[in-house]
This record gives structure tokens, C-alpha cells and sequence, in this order.
């Protein structure tokens, strides 16, 4: 799986869009990226994937450059329940096992 | 929404029993995994079953055993806690064929003295 860099951390005040990046220039072509969070103390969560295309769900909005070596996570509107750890990964669909996260991105929400 | 539950959120053992973490999933998924997470060393997968009474070694699978005796309970077995198993452990289910969604429990925080 193609090796993923993000931000250590990244502070954003409460109500604007938080915009997490994250760069995975050695993907290929039939690797997803996926974006997982975890809030202290709890499971990570599952937030969304893509392989192309933009996506969104009711928790973000997922924006993939056209040459796919990069991509950012949108959290429209970040309440501080936002507050987390969240990673970035590339995976190969339809038969991968194991979640393996690197270090993330620290996000924190200020009132 | 898919929900995971784990039998205890906190657990202290003594070195040398026998522990037991249960995990139950709701989704009527067919994948279950089993990781453990420590500091600096990220999420490590100990074993995964991909149907009932199936199960497949993960990257750590010394010291543990795994049951899946029904399709949304999976169960995890240290058979001889050690200090060294003292961990987050987490419980996570995904469909057949979408392996990467991945919907984890709240983890059990389990202290080995």
C-alpha cells in the first residue's frame, strides 16, 4: 500500500470548515483512500472513501486532485466533538485485511 | 448505523489467567477483526475471521486465540495473560467485499498486573 504524509497537527476555530491534507504520490492506480478519525480514548471511525472522484457523506466531503497523488478531507463546519486524531490511508480495494494508520493529523477545535 | 459493542471498556487481570474480551456486531456483517493498539506502534491487527468458525492470523497473533461459534460475535482469548498484553484491544466488522470500511468498537482497556 502507498505510503501517506500529513500535517502532525492542525488547529481550527469552531464552525469553519476544517481542511485536512494529505499527500500519497506513489498510489496507484487501483488504490483507494480512505479516511478514518479517532477521538480520544475511543475507536477509530470511519469517515469516507474515494478513488477518482470527489466524494461526500453526511460527515465530509472528500476531494481528490485529478493526478490522485493528493487529497483533503472537508469537515464543513467543525463543532468541537471534532477534536481528533485522523489518518489518512491508501489501500487496495476488495482485498485488503488490515488497517494499518500512520500518525495522523491532530486536529484540534477552538471555541 | 452499524454498532459494535465490547463487553467491558476497562479491565484489570492478574499475569497467568486466562481473559476473555467478547465483541458483538449488529450489521449482520461477515468480516470481524481484532486489534490491538499501543502507543507509538499504531493499530496491529492479532486476527480476523471472515465466517462463522473461520479465522485467519493477523501480524501478532502469539499468546491469543480467537472464536466465532455465531455470525456477530467474536471473541478474543488471551490464555495466559502477561504483562506485556497490557493494551488497548479493538473490535471491528466490515461486509465481505468491502474489507477497508471498517467499523470499529469502543476498545477495552485492558491493564495486565
Amino acid at each position: 500500500d502507498a505510503k501517506t504524509t500529513q500535517p502532525t497537527s492542525m488547529d481550527c476555530a469552531e464552525g469553519r470548515a476544517a481542511n485536512l491534507p494529505c499527500n500519497h504520490s506513489t498510489i496507484s492506480g487501483n488504490e483507494y483512500v480512505y479516511w478514518y478519525r479517532q477521538i480520544h480514548s475511543q475507536g477509530p471511525q470511519y469517515i469516507i472513501h474515494g478513488l477518482k472522484n470527489n466524494e461526500t457523506n453526511e460527515m465530509a466531503s472528500l476531494i481528490i486532485t485529478e493526478d490522485r497523488k493528493s487529497s483533503t478531507l472537508i469537515l464543513p463546519h467543525a463543532t468541537l466533538r471534532d477534536t481528533a486524531v485522523y489518518y489518512c490511508i491508501v489501500i487496495l480495494g476488495q482485498g485488503a485485511q488490515k488497517l494499518v494508520f500512520g500518525q495522523g493529523t491532530r486536529l484540534t477545535i477552538n471555541p | 448505523d452499524v454498532k459494535v459493542t465490547q463487553s467491558s471498556r476497562y479491565l484489570v487481570k492478574r499475569t497467568g489467567e486466562k481473559v476473555f474480551l467478547e465483541c458483538v456486531q449488529d450489521m449482520d456483517h461477515e468480516n470481524m477483526f481484532w486489534y490491538r493498539q499501543d502507543p507509538g506502534l499504531g493499530l496491529r491487527l492479532i486476527y480476523f475471521s471472515y465466517d462463522v468458525k473461520m479465522k485467519e492470523k493477523g501480524d501478532i497473533p502469539e499468546g491469543y486465540s480467537v472464536s466465532r461459534e455465531k455470525k456477530e460475535r467474536f471473541s478474543l482469548i488471551l490464555e495466559s495473560a502477561s504483562t506485556n498484553q497490557t493494551s488497548m484491544y479493538l473490535c471491528a466488522s466490515s461486509l465481505w467485499d468491502v474489507k477497508e470500511t471498517q467499523y470499529f468498537g469502543p476498545g477495552t482497556r485492558l491493564l495486565v498486573l
